[in-house]
């Protein structure tokens, strides 16, 4: 069974250009998660899916982040404008349910670069 | 005081030795710890899931939890040249969110 599926896998964009991430959860998972990783703040989570709907987005930083998922099967996060502090590895994540004992599955990850 | 700490290291073992890894967390209501591997430019990977007090052994692993002194650990045993990664630790105080730690970086030793 394929894992969580990410695209792209890099991304190289300029300062003020818009950015799409897009996620495909694991088929059955209801829950989706979207992370940030950098060296300095480490894995943070900018929000939650709970059946296509989201519970918390209070780690997105600003405005400028957006998620949707319209279905069970796809997710997107959106960057406008981007900046250069946006430059980080974006995770998306799924469960199978949002229950405490629940594991969650990484997808590969896209490495977002703004010059 | 953060939620999950970790050492960052790097800690380093000789090939064949155990390789201890440590967690500390603040929330004293969380339920369930999970240790994942990241190697270098990759995604985190889940090892060992713990619930209950004790011990929980997978293979070369062994995940330890204890919730009186909130603390949770990973032992790899024999451990390997390929076991050298990021281990990270999260933990679920409720429901849905995760919080994890910075990670610990390991380096086995060859």
């Amino acid at each position: 069974d394929a894992g969580v599926i990410q695209s792209p896998r890099h991304e190289v964009t300029e300062m003020g250009q818009e950015v799409t991430l897009r996620c495909k959860p694991i088929s059955g998972h209801n829950s989706l998660f979207w992370y940030r990783q950098t060296m300095m703040r480490g894995l943070e989570l900018l929000i939650y899916f709970n059946n296509n709907v989201p519970i918390d987005d209070s780690g997105m930083p600003e405005d400028r982040f957006s998620a949707k998922m319209p279905n069970a099967s796809f997710s997107t996060l959106k960057i406008q404008p981007s900046e250069p502090r946006d430059s980080a590895v974006y995770f998306c994540a799924s469960s199978l349910r949002s229950d405490a004992y629940n594991e969650q599955f990484f997808g590969p990850g896209t490495r977002l670069t703004v010059l | 005081q953060k939620e999950v700490e970790q050492n960052s290291g790097p800690l380093s073992v000789p090939e064949g030795a155990i390789a201890s890894l440590n967690c500390t967390y603040s929330d004293r209501v969380s339920q369930s710890f999970f240790w994942y591997r990241q190697y270098s430019g990759k995604s985190p990977e889940l090892i060992m899931s713990i619930y209950s007090n004790g011990d929980k052994e997978d293979g070369r692993f062994t995940a330890q939890l204890n919730k009186a002194s909130q603390y949770v650990s990973l032992l790899i045993r024999d451990s390997q040249p390929s076991d050298s990664a990021t281990y990270l630790c999260a933990v679920r105080p409720g429901t849905y969110k995760y919080i994890f730690g910075t990670g610990t970086r390991l380096k086995v030793l060859a």
